[in-house]
């Protein structure tokens, strides 16, 4: 069983388009994470929410809207997508409510913006 | 603010050749230090940790250690193999403990290793 599963694993799309990835653990952790590497591999972390309540909201454009239905699941909507939007995006998740740095990634879902 | 630098890669290396990644911080407060690796088409996996000054973390015959005095936390290995090829990223944590509390990446550094 994967512990932390996102979806899609690739998604190919033209610009202006809003598209959603779905991530799902089943570790029972609190926290759940989006952030995005780019092509150069730098990671920087979005958003993270803690039992279905925002916690981290980094300088993200408003066209970035995660969603969190309970503390299994964050999703991650994109509005109006932009050509620098292309990047792989890693959902995480994390074994405590008080965040030690300890994070389960699953496997990414990569972007592209056409 | 809070950042994390390592050695630029690619990194090549010969298989039983002895590895060295640096890594450098600056960070306020009392850091946490982590070391992660991402194999090809997966995603991180958290390799070792170091949570005090002084500590040695150590995984999969990986060693690192916390050294408050140079700010460092450098990754090396003895005897590197061919399925230790990934990349690797240097990570501290900000208010370790607290919900509040971020995980920062440095740029990651990839190794090569070839029979």
């Amino acid at each position: 069983d994967t512990a932390v599963s996102q979806t899609p694993k690739y998604l190919v799309t033209q610009m202006g388009n809003d598209k959603s990835i779905k991530c799902e653990q089943n570790l029972g952790h609190d926290t759940m994470y989006w952030y995005k590497q780019d092509s150069k591999k730098f990671l920087k972390i979005m958003f993270s929410y803690n039992n279905k309540e925002l916690i981290i909201n980094e300088t993200v454009p408003n066209r970035f809207s995660p969603k969190s239905p309970d503390k299994a699941h964050l999703n991650l909507h994109i509005n109006s997508l932009e050509l620098g939007d292309s990047a792989v995006y890693f959902c995480a998740s994390s074994p405590r409510t008080k965040n030690t740095g300890e994070l389960f990634f699953g496997e990414g879902s990569r972007l592209t913006v056409l | 603010g809070n950042s994390v630098t390592q050695m630029e890669g690619p990194v090549t290396l010969s298989e039983e050749a002895f590895l060295t990644i640096n890594c450098t911080y600056t960070a306020t407060g009392y850091p946490s230090l982590f070391w992660y690796v991402q194999y090809p088409g997966e995603g991180l996996q958290l390799l070792l940790k170091a949570t005090k000054a002084d500590d040695k973390g150590s995984n999969k015959g990986f060693e690192a250690t916390y050294r408050k005095e140079t700010t460092s936390f450098h990754l090396e290995k003895g005897s590197v193999q061919v399925s230790d090829s990934a990349v690797y990223f240097c990570a501290l944590i900000t208010r370790p403990g607290n919900q509040g509390g971020k995980l920062i990446f440095g740029q990651g550094t990839e190794l090569s290793v070839k029979p």
